[in-house]
C-alpha cells in the first residue's frame, strides 16, 4: 500500500464550479497536512496547511482533515481559470521532509 | 527577497555524460532538499541537508547520484554517468527551521538524457 494515494486526474470543470480534491494516507505519524499548488513549469508553492482535524478556510479555499479516516480534502469554491494547476497534498511528520501525493491536475474551463 | 535559485533550467545531454545541477537556497534557511518529479512517480525526496550536513540520503537512487553542500548558500546534485531513466524535473527547496513544514521550491531543472 502506498503511503499517500491521490487521484492524478485530470479533472476538468467549468468556471464557477465547486472543486473537491482528495488524498488518503496510511501513516499515523503525519502531524501537519498541506496542499501545494504547482503551475505548469513552476515549483510547488504552499496553498494551505492545517494541524488538526476539521476545516480551515482561506478565501475560496477550504482544507478539511479527518484523522480518524486518514483522509484530507481541498475544496475550491467559485473556481477560476487561474486555478488551473496541479494540486499536491503533502504530509509532515516533524522529520523535516515532506511526503507528497502524486498530484491532481485541475483544468477550469472559462 | 530572492527565492530558491536553480540552474540550469533545462539540460539535454547524452547517456553516459556527467550532469551537475546547482541550487542557491534562500538566505537564512537551515534545511535544503533535493526532489525529483516524474509523471510516473510524482515528487520524490532524494536527499536533504541541515546546516550543510546531509541528514537523509535514502532517496538517492543509486551510486550514480551524489549531492554536496559546501556552504550555506550553495548545493549541487551530480549524476555520473547519466541514463535516460534519469530524465525528470529536479527541484531544490529550502526551509527555515519551523514546525509547519512550508517548503520554498525553486523553479526546477528539467533534465533530458538521450
Amino acid at each position: 500500500q502506498k503511503e499517500v494515494e491521490q487521484d492524478p486526474g485530470p479533472l476538468s470543470v467549468p468556471e464557477g464550479a465547486i472543486v473537491s480534491l482528495n488524498c488518503t494516507y496510511s501513516n499515523s505519524a503525519f502531524q501537519y497536512f498541506m496542499w501545494y499548488r504547482q503551475y505548469s513549469r513552476k515549483g510547488p508553492e504552499l496553498l494551505m496547511y492545517t494541524y488538526s482535524s476539521g476545516n480551515k478556510e482561506d478565501g475560496r479555499f477550504t482544507a478539511q482533515v479527518d484523522k480518524s479516516s486518514k483522509y484530507i480534502s481541498l475544496f475550491i469554491r467559485d473556481s477560476q481559470p487561474s486555478d488551473s494547476a496541479t494540486y499536491l497534498c503533502a504530509f509532515y511528520t516533524g522529520r523535516r521532509a515532506l511526503t507528497f501525493g502524486s498530484g491532481t491536475r485541475l483544468q477550469v474551463q472559462p | 527577497d530572492a527565492g530558491v535559485i536553480q540552474s540550469p533550467r533545462h539540460e539535454v545531454t547524452e547517456m553516459g555524460q556527467e550532469v551537475t545541477l546547482r541550487c542557491k537556497p534562500i538566505s537564512g534557511h537551515d534545511y535544503l532538499f533535493w526532489y525529483r518529479q516524474t509523471m510516473m512517480r510524482g515528487l520524490e525526496l532524494l536527499i536533504y541537508f541541515n546546516n550543510n550536513v546531509p541528514i537523509d540520503d535514502s532517496g538517492m537512487p543509486e551510486d550514480r547520484f551524489s549531492a554536496k553542500m559546501p556552504n550555506a548558500s550553495f548545493s549541487t546534485l551530480k549524476i555520473q554517468p547519466s541514463e535516460p531513466r534519469d530524465s525528470a524535473v529536479y527541484f531544490c527547496a529550502s526551509i527555515r527551521d519551523n514546525p509547519t513544514g512550508e517548503l520554498f521550491f525553486g523553479e526546477g531543472s528539467r533534465l533530458t538524457v538521450l
